[in-house]
């Protein structure tokens, strides 16, 4: 069957930075993508990785390595406005999206 | 650009009733519109796939005469939701693109804000 597994729930502090980790088990692979979702909203893209390696948009930078079939999401200089949910997706050999259940990120002053 | 919106944002009704909910595509062309539902603290959930004019795709284990979706124009879709249960209480999330080859669905799908449904 396809999974996606992520952290259900991670804390960090404003300022910091933190790392989210998302592993994968899809039939075929066409990318992978990382979301954000407050509470209560639609989902709002953040960054794609198709080939292996960093890419770097401003304070978030997404990683990804198809061989060990794992991703993360990187947020530096965290901002309250940070506090959302993450939602890791995963595009298969349908071009289907595949949605990992998200991590509820919680900042703390 | 790009913009999608829902109407209503959320709604409540008895069990029993219908529901119709609107996804308009604002800024352009939507050839192929996605309904999504997302329980509490669960993935999104793919459960239809509509085409202008055409029958909508539905997904494995959903009930296609429970959920109607009409795909009238290029920019609009409804999904009726037919003698809904306190179970079909959910968040629901249209998205549209403008594409109809599959390997442009998943990079170009733009989300509606979504329907918070609560059924008494």
């Amino acid at each position: 069957g396809q999974n996606i597994d992520q952290p259900t729930e991670m804390t960090a502090t404003e300022g910091a930075i933190v790392q989210i980790n998302c592993t994968y088990q899809t039939s075929g692979f066409n990318g992978l993508f990382w979301y954000q979702q407050h509470a209560g909203e639609a989902p709002t893209f953040l960054s794609y990785n198709v080939l292996d390696g960093l890419e770097e948009k401003g304070r978030f930078s997404s990683f990804l390595s198809r061989s060990k079939g794992y991703s993360y999401l990187l947020l530096k200089e965290l901002q309250m406005k940070d506090s959302a949910s993450y939602l890791c997706a995963v595009s298969d050999s349908n071009y289907q999206l595949i949605w990992g259940a998200g991590t509820k990120l919680i900042i703390k002053p | 650009g790009a913009v999608v919106s829902q109407h209503p944002s959320w709604v409540i009704c008895k069990s029993g009733t219908s529901v119709k909910i609107e996804c308009r595509s604002l800024d352009f062309q939507a050839t192929t519109m996605f309904w999504y539902r997302q329980f509490p603290k669960q993935s999104l959930m793919l459960m239809a796939t509509s085409n202008e004019g055409s029958k909508a795709t539905y997904e494995q284990g959903v009930e296609k005469d429970k959920f109607l979706i009409n795909h009238a124009s290029l920019t609009l879709s409804t999904l009726t939701v037919t003698s809904a249960h306190p179970e079909d209480s959910s968040f629901y999330i249209c998205s549209a693109t403008t594409g109809t080859d599959r390997r442009v669905f998943s990079y170009e799908q733009y989300f509606g804000p979504g329907t918070r449904l609560t059924v008494t």
